[in-house]
């Protein structure tokens, strides 16, 4: 199966802040990578598809970048609504796998 | 409104079965790829399984084959997930998720809330 590593486990930001999660797969998937966004007691959303496309509706602060094991999801202007945790997500194989998460704090 | 609602959890001691649904609304059931994924109390997410959209494809986490089995039914818009012989290590809010798809690789685009499975004695 295809691991997929987050980093890092968890950050703590200022609102306004850049903020950058990483995820490396542990072989190439190509840009079939995708971010979702999980508030507690919520099911997760999907925030990116295909390593850089936002899906209809996600606030333009978000975006996705990379290619074969090396991803990055970055929200330019970390606002409140945005504490939450990060996962990533590929869909290179049938046997789907996802990171281990990456809790977003305010400082 | 897309609409993804589970429902079928509850408490059940170990070696026990439990059958999970999902109800289906707002869009063409018939023609995605549903899955389902769980996440264990204070864990991350875990794929469990995903059945194509005329049931002739099914792929489970190979930690779980034989135990527990996709279905749906497209006349109802409904999915369902049986999962027999449960153990404790199965406790966990299992979801249930619509894939779109980008040439031939599926993603997943709606997510339902969840249905709390507790195996315990």
């Amino acid at each position: 199966d295809i691991q997929l590593t987050q980093s890092p486990s968890t950050l703590s930001a200022s609102v306004g802040d850049r903020v950058t999660i990483t995820c490396r797969a542990s072989q190439s998937i190509s840009s079939w990578l995708a971010w979702y966004q999980q508030k507690p007691g919520k099911g997760p959303k999907l925030l990116i598809y295909k390593a850089s496309s936002l899906e209809s509706g996600v606030p333009s602060r978000f975006s996705g970048s990379g290619s074969g094991t090396e991803f990055t999801l970055t929200i330019t202007s970390l606002q409140p609504d945005d504490i939450a945790t990060y996962y990533c997500q590929q869909y290179d194989s049938y046997s789907l796998t996802f990171g281990q998460g990456t809790k977003v704090e305010i400082k | 409104e897309v609409k993804l609602v589970e429902s079928g959890g509850g408490l059940v001691k170990p070696g026990g079965s439990l059958r999970l649904s999902c109800a289906a609304s707002g869009f063409t059931f018939s023609l995605y790829t549903m899955n389902w994924v769980r996440q264990a109390p204070g864990k991350g997410l875990e794929w469990v399984s995903s059945i194509s959209t005329t049931n002739a494809y099914v792929y489970s986490l190979d930690s779980l084959k034989g135990r527990f089995t996709i279905s749906r039914d497209n006349t109802k818009e409904s999915l369902d997930l049986q999962m027999n012989s449960l153990r404790a290590e199965d406790t966990a809010v299992y979801f249930c998720a619509r894939s779109e798809s980008a040439g031939g690789h599926y993603y997943m685009d709606v997510w339902g809330k969840g249905t709390t499975v507790t195996v315990s004695s």
